[in-house]
């Protein structure tokens, strides 16, 4: 079973922010949280991650509350590029040799004009 | 972008036949995965490797194979394929690092088992 849980489907509407929740309720505290999309048929991307703290790149924003057991993606500004699934997963940090990741359906975010 | 490759793109193949899959990086990382991807079940890791000679199975490791005898390849093997492996397979690489590991992804393998 995914170690995360996430809203099977978005809307949102071109220009404004789109939101995305994930639950992780059983996160470990040396796991980190990782967002990546996957534009229709090709490979998924990563967008960011983060342990504990909030996190900005050029792409998006990783909120993660205080006790670590649900985070937000949040795309300030979506544009109709931004139509993807979107998948949140956690890892450890140093995570050894056992790679078993579980990705999940994730959500499928539609960008409306 | 990662320097990724995965050949051949695309494949249509019949059933009982084998077929394997490559999976090339320049970027000398230590991880290396297949997945396969179909509807309404997402990514599903079948087979990774931690080194070359190093490979472990996944959650839908039945009926494949992998290898891994250099650095940059990555090879999966359908041994007598079927038309349940009718999927789109996709390496990834990752390494780790202080600031985290990222998982890169190639552009993916289109197969189809008649």
């Amino acid at each position: 079973d995914a170690k995360t849980t996430q809203p099977p489907s978005m809307d949102c509407a071109e220009g404004r922010a789109a939101n995305l929740p994930c639950n992780h309720s059983t996160i470990s505290g040396n796991e980190y949280v990782y967002w990546y999309r996957q534009i229709h048929s090709q490979g998924p991307q990563y967008i960011i991650h983060g342990l504990k703290n909030n996190e900005t790149n050029e792409m998006a924003s990783l909120i993660i509350t205080e006790d670590r057991k649900s985070s937000t993606l949040i795309l300030p500004h979506a544009t109709l590029r931004d139509t993807a699934v979107y998948y949140c997963i956690v890892l450890p940090h140093w995570a050894g040799n056992n790679r078993k990741l579980i990705w999940g359906l994730g959500t499928s975010l539609a960008v409306n004009p | 972008d990662a320097g990724i490759t995965q050949s051949p793109r695309h494949k249509v193949t019949e059933t009982g036949t084998p077929v394997t899959l490559r999976c090339h990086q320049t970027e000398n990382h230590r991880y290396m995965y297949w997945y396969r991807q179909d509807p309404g079940h997402g990514l599903r890791l079948i087979h990774y490797s931690y080194g070359v000679k190093d490979t472990d199975k996944g959650e839908v490791s039945d009926g494949y194979s992998v290898s891994r005898s250099k650095t940059e390849d990555f090879l999966l093997t359908l041994e007598s394929a079927t038309s349940s492996q009718t999927s789109v397979y996709f390496c990834a690489i990752s390494e780790s690092t202080r600031a985290g590991e990222t998982q890169y992804f190639g552009p993916g393998t289109r197969l189809l088992v008649l």
